[in-house]
């Protein structure tokens, strides 16, 4: 069981160049969501999905596309890189959102350099 | 909104315990989390506690939350350098609990 698989682990990325970072979960999850991390702000959510064809903004969307076309891929897109999304991304899956489905899964997180 | 706050960094000897603490501002939060983070890698459930519970306990680790205070700790007993990670609190967020709204992580650093 592989859990929460994120490609690629790095990237390092021109100004306006676009690249999308690809997140998959074997667990049948409908609940997931992207989240950047950055030093002394925690994890900031970007973008989340409750199923298939259903996604929603989080805090920190601009500047980021999602789509989710099967349970299991929940790809993140970026359209023209800035400097300032230069940070550590991670993928989460969880089970529901109802009382019990408590433990989200994480994956390795990619980390993304644009110069 | 939700917001959750946790000092940067703890210093700890090897043996000693750590004491991790969080506030919160969403008193209607039903269980709050904490997820341990090691270099390099993703953020791992460490434990959670429910809304109508003062304590929980599981092995070295002890949550002790204070509603009224809106204030969460963790407690690792004989702590190890194998613990040195960073640790986040977290509550649900959202109308539905879409998401988890995380405190800003405490570096914790266990020195031999």
């Amino acid at each position: 069981n592989a859990g929460v698989t994120q490609t690629p682990k790095f990237q390092v990325l021109k100004t306006g160049q676009s690249m999308t970072l690809q997140c998959a979960q074997d667990m049948n999850h409908e609940y997931m969501s992207w989240y950047r991390q950055d030093p002394g702000m925690g994890l900031r959510l970007i973008h989340y999905s409750v199923g298939a064809g259903i996604t929603d903004q989080g805090e920190v969307p601009n500047g980021y596309n999602v789509s989710r076309s099967t349970t299991e891929d929940f790809p993140l897109r970026l359209l023209s890189a800035a400097p300032s999304q230069t940070s550590v991304y991670f993928c989460a899956s969880r089970e529901g959102t109802g009382v019990g489905n408590t433990e989200a899964f994480f994956g390795q997180g990619t980390r993304l350099t644009v110069v | 909104g939700e917001d959750v706050e946790q000092s940067l960094f703890l210093s700890v000897r090897e043996g000693d315990s750590s004491v991790i603490n969080c506030t919160y501002t969403d008193s209607s939060s039903t269980y709050l989390y904490w997820y341990k983070q090691e270099p390099g890698a993703g953020l791992q459930l460490l434990t959670y506690i429910f809304s109508n519970m003062d304590m929980k306990q599981d092995q070295r680790l002890t949550v002790l939350l204070n509603k009224k205070d809106k204030h969460l700790s963790l407690r690792i007993a004989d702590t190890q350098t194998g613990d040195s990670a960073i640790y986040f609190c977290a509550e649900p967020g959202g109308t539905g609990f879409q998401k988890l709204v995380f405190g800003t992580g405490t570096r914790l650093l266990v020195s031999p």
